[in-house]
């Protein structure tokens, strides 16, 4: 059983349109994030909601709009894409938010803007 | 300067070796730390928390010193399956974990 799954796997898109990515895990845990891996390999924080309520939104464009129905699922929507959110998007969850939990991430979303 | 930084490597180290590798942080209020592990074109995947008096868990050695802000990682015995980039990452007293960008780790036969 796969633990955090990710659709699509792969999204291959032109610039300007409008695209959504979207996460799911089985494990019971209450808080969900996005992650963007660029080329460099950085993992960032984008997103993340603890129990449908959005704790974190770090400094990303407004063209990105997380959105959570339910505290198993964490959607990403992108509005007019551009060239540099070419990356890997990576869902993750841990138990609860906070200091010292283990983090579950997805297979990732690999994006790329023509 | 960045969070979490990293030797990106490659360490190329024949099967059997022992390879070891640190990271430094700049946040001195950073309370939890970890080494993650992943694979080419895979998700990242916790290898092992690092505790303050240091940690094993087989033939990975964790130490944290704090006074000097870095963590390292430390394989003994490598296999071809250690060959992986490693994750060294770092969470304040918030939400949010920081990652370096990997130490790259090829095993070879």
């Amino acid at each position: 059983d796969t633990a955090v799954s990710q659709t699509p796997k792969y999204l291959v898109t032109q610039m300007g349109n409008d695209k959504s990515i979207k996460c799911e895990q089985n494990l019971g845990h209450d808080t969900m994030y996005w992650y963007k891996q660029d080329s460099k390999k950085f993992l960032k924080i984008m997103f993340s909601y603890n129990n449908k309520e959005l704790i974190i939104n770090e400094t990303v464009p407004n063209r990105f709009s997380p959105k959570s129905p339910d505290k198993a699922h964490l959607n990403l929507h992108i509005n007019s894409l551009e060239l540099g959110d070419s990356a890997v998007y990576f869902c993750a969850s841990s138990q609860v938010a906070g200091v010292g939990n283990e983090q579950f991430f997805g297979p990732g979303t690999r994006l790329t803007v023509l | 300067r960045k969070e979490v930084e990293q030797d990106p490597g490659p360490f190329n180290v024949p099967e059997g070796a022992t390879v070891a590798f640190n990271c430094t942080y700049s946040n001195s209020a950073s309370q939890s730390f970890f080494w993650y592990r992943q694979d080419c074109r895979k998700e990242p995947k916790l290898l092992m928390s690092v505790y303050s008096s240091g940690n094993e868990d087989g033939r990975f050695t964790a130490q944290l010193n704090r006074a000097s802000q870095y963590i390292s990682l430390l394989i003994r015995d490598s296999k071809l399956s250690d060959s992986a980039t490693y994750l060294c990452v770092v969470n304040r007293n918030d939400y949010k974990l920081s990652f370096g960008a990997g130490t790259t780790v090829t095993v070879r036969a």
